[in-house]
């Protein structure tokens, strides 16, 4: 069965620092890979996602993300965290279901804190 | 933003009573979703729709009944809410081969 594991629950950065939010997955085929951003109360926005092609995705805000297949790992970075970055952010695996569409197994977030 | 409202954006209700959220999207996407969201576990899927009449259910959908009779809208129902079942519920839609895009969330508390 497909899973995702973001193994941290919260990190805590310096505004301006570099960030890195790891996820692993476990999936049998080829992973088409999600990064979601939840700020306080809101909804989920997307950040990026990897569907096949180019390892390294770029995605908004000044993210981006490496998909490595031998690490099962698709790990989020931005060089420069900003205070506006703080959030929770959620990595998913979609995986086929009955009469198509893209079925998503999420990770169970980790928090950001940025200090200024 | 995509066209996606939820319905009501807050609920408290009391135990055994039934509970109907409400979807609607302006996209004339396919398909849509029924997650709930809890500290701990992420999001995790309950229902889902590939077309009008057309629903399954998730990883997580005892308790839990879903209905779409219009492209537009996709309901969810408690039949008999319990403190359980106490969560923020995000709709989500998607067109064939893309990615899913999300609701602002429901906040139901069932006392």
């Amino acid at each position: 069965a497909q899973s995702v594991t973001q193994p941290d629950i919260h990190i805590t950065v310096s505004e301006g620092a570099s960030l890195e939010l790891r996820c692993n997955y476990s999936y049998g085929a080829t992973p088409y890979l999600f990064w979601y951003v939840q700020s306080p109360g809101q909804g989920l926005q997307l950040l990026l996602k990897y569907f096949s092609g180019d390892t390294l995705v770029q995605g908004i805000k000044g993210f981006e993300a490496e998909f490595k297949r031998s690490q099962s790992s698709f790990n989020l970075r931005k060089p420069s965290v900003h205070w506006s970055d703080a959030a929770e952010y959620f990595c998913a695996v979609e995986w086929g279901v009955t009469g198509g569409g893209n079925k998503l197994t999420f990770g169970t977030g980790t928090q950001l804190k940025v200090e200024l | 933003d995509a066209g996606i409202t939820q319905s009501p954006r807050h609920k408290v209700t009391e135990t055994g009573t039934p509970v109907t959220l409400r979807c609607h999207q302006t996209e004339n996407h396919r398909y849509m979703y029924w997650y709930r969201q809890d500290p701990g576990h992420g999001l995790r899927l309950i229902h889902y729709s590939y077309g009008v009449k057309d629903t399954d259910k998730g990883e997580v959908s005892d308790g839990y009944s879903v209905s779409r009779s219009k492209t537009e809208d996709f309901l969810l129902t408690l039949e008999s809410a319990t403190s359980s079942q106490t969560s923020v519920y995000f709709c989500a839609i998607s067109r064939e081969g893309s990615e899913q895009y999300f609701g602002p969330g429901t906040r139901l508390t069932v006392t």
